[in-house]
């Protein structure tokens, strides 16, 4: 069964330092995806980066990059430049390419200290 | 420009009276999706539809039900609510399983 694991319920960064937030995960499917969202208190879930299994590279958006390590089944989350509006809940989340579902970690809630 | 637009943002119902949520999509993707999502937890998936091929989650509660009419509607029916049936109920969209686009969200309060 596929598995995420968080083992960070809560993290606290200062303003403008960077912060990783952890993820492992567990499957036996050789083709799979690794999603990160952001989900502030307002509720709504945003998307904010993706990595596929067979990508060579970690991905990047802007001051997020995924530290993907697939020998390991890690696919850390790393926030540069960390800002106040950084402050909410952090999930990972695996897709099985060969099913239609998202298997979401329990978060982790990150705050931002000015 | 709203992708994904779920009405209402809060819903108030009574214990038993049946509720439907409902879930827009613009962006023409197959498969739609309805989580529910209670206090500091991780979205639990309630169900999907896969074009018009409809997936329920083994652990779903009968309560529950689904119509998704046509592409970019899909609906969330919930037959009694009952008190532990207060979340948040998101809906998202994808195209073909990757990247998962989610609405704003749906706060339901059950009285």
């Amino acid at each position: 069964a596929q598995k995420i694991t968080q083992t960070q319920p809560g993290m606290f960064v200062q303003e403008k330092e960077a912060v990783t937030l952890d993820c492992t995960y567990d499957t036996s499917d050789p083709s799979y995806g690794l999603f990160w969202y952001k989900q502030p208190s307002s509720g709504e879930m945003i998307f904010l980066i993706y990595q596929g299994s067979y990508d060579q590279q970690n991905a990047t958006e802007g001051r997020y990059s995924l530290n993907f390590q697939k020998a390991r089944k890690s696919a850390n989350l790393v926030i540069s430049a960390s800002q106040l509006g950084d402050s909410a809940m952090y999930f990972c989340a695996l897709v099985k390419t060969s099913y239609d579902k998202v298997i979401f970690g329990p978060g982790t809630s990150l705050s931002v200290i000015p | 420009d709203a992708m994904v637009i779920q009405n209402p943002r809060y819903q108030v119902t009574q214990f038993g009276k049946p509720v439907t949520l409902s879930c827009s999509q613009t962006l023409n993707h197959n498969v739609m999706y309805w989580y529910q999502q209670k206090s500091s937890q991780a979205p639990k998936l309630l169900f999907h539809y896969y074009d018009k091929d409809f997936n329920n989650e083994a652990d779903t509660p009968d309560n529950f039900q689904s119509r998704r009419p046509n592409t970019s509607f899909c609906f969330l029916d919930i037959r009694s609510p009952g008190l532990g049936d207060a979340a948040m109920y998101l809906c998202a969209t994808s195209r073909d399983s990757y990247e998962q686009y989610f609405g704003p969200g749906t706060r339901l309060t059950v009285t």
